[in-house]
């Protein structure tokens, strides 16, 4: 089955800095990369997300590339914030009735 | 206007016990998950249904079983509580597996 990689387990950076987290996937099959974002004690939400077809998407300062040939997504906050300290976790899917599979998770920590 | 819902919040209960967590979605969604975070915050999907049919079903012990009343409620019982059954329990909703899936604020289930 589907197998999802996430590095780093944890990043610090300086308030402005850019963060970057990445995501290799075992199943070339998957078509369907979400991206969610978990404060503390809270639940996991949606941040943006990256279909097969597509090799970028951007939104404001977030912003996800794919790269289908090497299995793998990333993704890159620019401009970071306090508020942007959270847990962020990729996932992906082959659709249909398949299942969401989540990666590790990554801890993210943005000093001010 | 709460999107998807869930209750008990917290659930404290010894070993050995039977208990139910309950969810409910209001965005006409078809598709709804059950899924456990753990202390090292690890997603892991339990079970998903589809209007109301079991659509996923991952090697989860058999103490724990999902019903769906109708495709707005899915709801989670679980047998003879285990200690490592201890854990964050969300429920979550999407339209279809590739579309956004919104999580519910989770229930924190203590085994003692």
């Amino acid at each position: 089955g589907e197998n999802v990689e996430q590095h780093p387990s944890t990043l610090s950076v300086q308030e402005g800095d850019s963060a970057v987290i990445k995501c290799t996937y075992s199943d070339s099959a998957s078509n369907y990369f979400p991206w969610y974002k978990q404060e503390l004690g809270k639940r996991p939400q949606l941040i943006i997300d990256i279909r097969s077809n597509v090799g970028e998407k951007k939104d404001q300062r977030i912003a996800v590339t794919l790269n289908k040939t090497a299995k793998h997504f990333s993704l890159h906050i620019t401009e970071t914030q306090p508020e942007d300290s959270a847990v962020y976790f990729c996932a992906a899917s082959k659709g249909n009735t398949d299942k969401l599979i989540f990666g590790t998770g990554t801890r993210l920590q943005v000093f001010p | 206007d709460t999107a998807v819902s869930q209750t008990p919040k917290y659930l404290v209960t010894q070993m050995g016990n039977d208990k139910s967590i309950k969810c409910e979605q209001n965005l006409g969604h078809d598709t709804m998950y059950w899924y456990k975070q753990d202390s090292k915050k690890f997603l892991k999907i339990m079970f998903s249904y589809n209007n109301k049919e079991l659509i996923i079903n991952e090697t989860v012990p058999n103490r724990f079983s999902p019903k769906s009343p109708d495709k707005a409620h899915l709801n989670l019982h679980i047998n003879s509580l285990e200690l490592g059954d201890s854990a964050v329990y969300f429920c979550a909703s999407s339209q279809d597996v590739v579309e956004t899936q919104y999580f519910g604020p989770g229930t924190r289930l203590l085994v003692l």
